[in-house]
């Protein structure tokens, strides 16, 4: 199906474990984007990517590690899940001519 | 900093009541503004968004919002809503290539 997906859906890991959150468009689009929603808090960026390989920073991304190695897909990496990671992630894209994003269905994480 | 303030956290209103949502940014450049609704357990949706151009912008499902640049605001109207329209609602600004910053959300309940 065409559109942006995320996987899996839900999740619940241990402190300390590495979990990678998957994120796939099929659009093409240029740009892509992780962000976490926390109450109190609304969306913030943890990174981005412009193309494959790549990726930059955004406002909330230590403890996480992103890779593009080709333009449809954006893992996640929590490297070592902390509580504080527990959150709802959502990934997006955009075209690049375009500033509209299209967000995935996201996927709930919690680490105990 | 950038920010983008969303003044009205819960809302709560009968059916066929006007609604208004405020939602204020803080950004010197050019901005380019988004209202994006998320419905219980979805993703989000682009509602509406500003570029240019006329200041009145009319989105889908009968909204609307007006970008007042005096007041660095864009706040998001519907004249008579709808159980249907209990949802999360988020205001957010575009102020650099890469750079979406997000309101922290107002949850709207409307009362059938």
């Amino acid at each position: 199906d065409a559109g942006i997906t995320q996987s899996p859906r839900y999740k619940i890991t241990e402190t300390g474990r590495q979990v990678t959150l998957m994120c796939h468009q099929t659009w093409s689009h240029s740009y892509m984007f992780w962000y976490r929603q926390d109450l109190g808090h609304g969306l913030r960026l943890i990174y981005y990517s412009a193309a494959a390989d790549i990726t930059d920073k955004g406002e909330v991304p230590d403890g996480y590690v992103v890779s593009r190695s080709k333009t449809e897909n954006f893992p996640l990496t929590l490297e070592s899940a902390t509580r504080s990671q527990t959150s709802v992630y959502f990934c997006a894209s955009r075209e690049g001519g375009a500033y509209e994003q299209y967000f995935g269905p996201g996927t709930r994480l919690t680490v105990t | 900093a950038q920010s983008v303030s969303q003044h009205n956290h819960h809302v709560i209103l009968s059916e066929a009541a006007s609604l208004e949502l405020g939602c204020n940014y803080s950004y010197g450049g050019t901005v380019n503004l988004f209202w994006y609704v998320q419905y219980p357990g979805q993703h989000l949706q682009l509602l509406l968004k500003y570029f240019s151009g006329d200041p009145l912008v009319k989105g889908i499902k009968g909204f609307e919002a007006e970008f007042i640049k005096s007041k660095f605001s864009f706040n998001l109207r519907k004249p008579s809503v709808q159980w249907s329209d209990t949802a999360e609602y988020f205001c957010a600004v575009r102020g650099g290539t890469y750079k979406y910053i997000f309101g922290t959300g107002t949850r709207l309940k409307v009362l059938a």
